[in-house]
């Protein structure tokens, strides 16, 4: 059965910092890894998709990895901003069942100024 | 293109009564899922729907609750004789393959 950790659940640093954001799962039969942002009351932003025959995709100042064989991805913020701070998901779809996609329970993440 | 468009956002029932949430998909999606965030909880997948068909409610619970997506319209959950363990957001997605999946902004569900 599949499972997906994130690690740390909460995070607060200082405006301006690199930060790494953990994801892991128990499976590494997955068919691709996204990452979302969920704002307070809101829905679900996707930030970056990552095939599972991909390393890595970036977007601006986010760029996000993935080991299959280790069943880890990282989610790196470059530069971290007030506006960043939200809750960041990792969900993995199993290569066995592209029905459901299966969410890790959070980073939540806090930028001060 | 408007994205996924989930009515109402918020949602406020008393015990027993019935909830309707729909659930509009990205213009050319044709697949719709539907998830539920408990308080302080991960997202859980309940549905998936194509239209007319019901492909995987492998995460719905066996009584009260039902998903339809018909031909013409959106996609409908229905939670019956609520209760307040249903107190929860309601999230939708759909995707044109499994390439990739576009979420609403949920429909938020208090039942008091």
């Amino acid at each position: 059965k599949q499972e997906v950790t994130q690690i740390p659940a909460a995070l607060s640093v200082p405006e301006g910092e690199n930060l790494v954001l953990n994801c892991s799962f128990t499976d590494s039969a997955i068919y691709n890894l996204q990452w979302f942002r969920q704002d307070p009351g809101k829905g679900l932003t996707s930030l970056l998709l990552i095939q599972s025959s991909q390393r890595e995709q970036t977007s601006g100042r986010l760029n996000a990895s993935l080991d299959k064989s280790s069943g880890r991805s990282t989610l790196y913020i470059a530069a971290s901003q007030p506006g960043d701070s939200a809750t960041y998901l990792c969900a993995v779809l199993p290569s066995y069942n592209t029905d459901k996609l299966i969410f890790g329970t959070g980073t939540r993440l806090q930028v001060f100024p | 293109n408007a994205g996924v468009m989930q009515n109402p956002r918020h949602l406020v029932r008393r015990r027993g009564q019935e909830a309707r949430l729909r659930c509009s998909p990205m213009k050319g999606h044709s697949h719709v899922y539907w998830y539920r965030q408990l308080p302080e909880e991960g997202l859980k997948f309940m549905v998936y729907l194509q239209k007319e068909n019901i492909i995987d409610e492998s995460g719905m619970p066996k009584e009260r609750f039902s998903a339809e997506f018909p031909k013409e319209g959106p996609s409908i959950l229905r939670i019956q004789q609520v209760v307040r363990g249903d107190s929860a957001a309601y999230f939708c997605a759909s995707s044109l393959d499994s390439y990739g999946y576009t979420f609403g902004s949920g429909t938020r569900l208090t039942v008091v």
